[in-house]
């Protein structure tokens, strides 16, 4: 079946340490792949996406992702984590069949600890 | 990149009343508009797809008699949660499509309305 799998439903690391959040898709052909986050009681905000192209795609806030297409993964990666990243992180794919509409994954939520 | 806007930012209501949230594309014209629903610690769920000037399409389980989506323009399309009931608390978030419909031109989210029914 068609599903986005973010298999963490949560992870905890030190200020500073880095940071790497899975996301793997299970699509026939590879969909669109986006990486958003949201703060306790807000909308989304958009990470970084990746369309086609370079498979490492930088995205705002020091994040980036990379797009695996052996592995079907486009796993999120800070090299060094801020208490303000603490949030909840979700992958999501528009499936690359018309119609666009968002798939979410279940999301990962980060907790930083000091 | 493109606004959209969603009104209200946040509502408490009665059980039994019905609610209508908006959203607005502020600087370009959506040919669709999609409709998410996140309960609390859940992730995001399509409700339904909207398209200008034509019925909106459900997505499975969601009731289209309860949950009632009006796109009668380019830059609006209105949800209106009819006879809402404690269950129906939850985050709408509305997504907008421009009419170019290219991908780089899909991924536009409002801010979201919260709405508890007490």
């Amino acid at each position: 079946a068609q599903s986005v799998t973010q298999p963490d439903i949560h992870i905890t690391v030190s200020e500073g340490a880095s940071l790497e959040l899975r996301c793997n898709y299970s699509y026939g052909a590879t969909p669109y792949l986006f990486w958003y986050v949201q703060s306790p009681g807000q909308g989304l905000q958009l990470l970084l996406k990746y369309f086609s192209g370079d498979t490492l795609v930088q995205g705002i806030k020091g994040f980036e992702a990379e797009f695996k297409r052996s592995q079907s993964s486009f796993n999120l990666r800070k090299p060094s984590v801020h208490w303000s990243d603490a949030a909840e992180y979700f992958c999501a794919v528009v499936p690359n069949t018309g119609g666009f509409k968002t798939i979410f994954g279940a999301g990962t939520r980060l907790f930083v600890k000091a | 990149g493109a606004v959209v806007s969603q009104h209200p930012s946040w509502v408490i209501c009665k059980s039994g009343t019905s609610v209508k949230i908006e959203c607005r594309s502020l600087d370009f014209q959506a040919t669709t508009m999609f409709w998410y629903r996140q309960f609390p610690k859940q992730s995001l769920m399509l409700m339904a797809t909207s398209n200008e000037g034509s019925k909106a399409t459900y997505e499975q389980g969601v009731e289209k008699d309860k949950f009632l989506i009006n796109h009668a323009s380019l830059t609006l399309s209105t949800l209106t949660v009819t006879s809402a009931h404690p269950e129906d608390s939850s985050f709408y978030i509305c997504q907008t499509r421009a009419t170019s419909g290219r991908i780089q031109e899909t991924q536009y989210f409002g801010p979201g309305t919260r709405l508890l029914v007490l």
